[in-house]
């Protein structure tokens, strides 16, 4: 089955390390985008990629990074800038485009102490 | 850019009836809407969406309905069941992003 992967679907980390979250899709989509979450709130955007080699800033890029090496994977490093980091983090592919479906994986909390 | 509000932040309705779920949008230029339904830990799921060249768009148990004139939508879900509890988002594309509003729990009471 066609699908997004996120992994792990927990994670700790100690204050001042980096953590790259993993991300890997199947449905051969061009666009790919992170969300955060936090409690009792919407989504909000950390950046997103129409094509391979390409991204864009979202609403809260601050503290974190990105590459888009290959189509199927979307990699976000969640750096020791990022003053809140502890949240759910939710990957989401699309066909690309300026309109279309979003197709979210199950989401990796991360915990940062 | 794009807003997207939801009106109330919970709702709770009785198994069998109907909820309507509401939400409002700022940017008269958004042409595409969807509503996502996400459980507990998981990824928000598609549940239907609508294109501003329509009113209304029906799926299974559910309807989506677009008054553009006050920039405002709403989902129907008919015969609520248990399986229905869950967050709801509206979600309205602002150019390149797909922005989302802050969810309504909707509890069902047996």
């Amino acid at each position: 089955d066609g699908g997004i992967t996120q992994s792990p679907k927990y994670l700790f980390r100690k204050e001042g390390q980096n953590v790259t979250l993993s991300c890997e899709q199947n449905l051969n989509h061009d666009a790919m985008y992170w969300y955060r979450q936090d409690p009792g709130q919407g989504l909000r955007l950390i950046y997103y990629s129409q094509i391979v080699n390409d991204f864009q800033k979202g609403d809260i890029a601050e503290g974190y990074s990105v590459s888009r090496e290959k189509k199927e994977s979307f990699p976000l490093t969640v750096t020791s800038a990022q003053k809140n980091p502890t949240a759910f983090y939710l990957c989401a592919s699309s066909i690309g485009g300026q309109t279309g479906r979003l197709h979210f994986g199950n989401g990796t909390r991360l915990t940062v102490t | 850019g794009e807003s997207v509000g939801l009106h109330l932040p919970t709702l709770s309705v009785q198994e069998g009836d109907n909820s309507i779920i509401n939400c409002a949008y700022s940017n008269s230029a958004s042409d595409y809407f969807i509503w996502y339904k996400q459980e507990s830990g998981k990824g928000p799921q598609f549940i239907i969406d609508i294109r501003s060249n329509m009113d209304k768009r029906q799926g299974q148990r559910v309807t989506v309905l677009l008054n553009k004139t006050v920039k405002h939508l709403s989902l129907q879900i008919a015969a609520t069941q248990p399986g229905d509890s869950a967050v709801y988002f509206c979600a309205a594309w602002a150019p390149q992003k797909l922005v989302f509003g802050q969810g309504t729990r909707l509890t069902i009471n047996p």
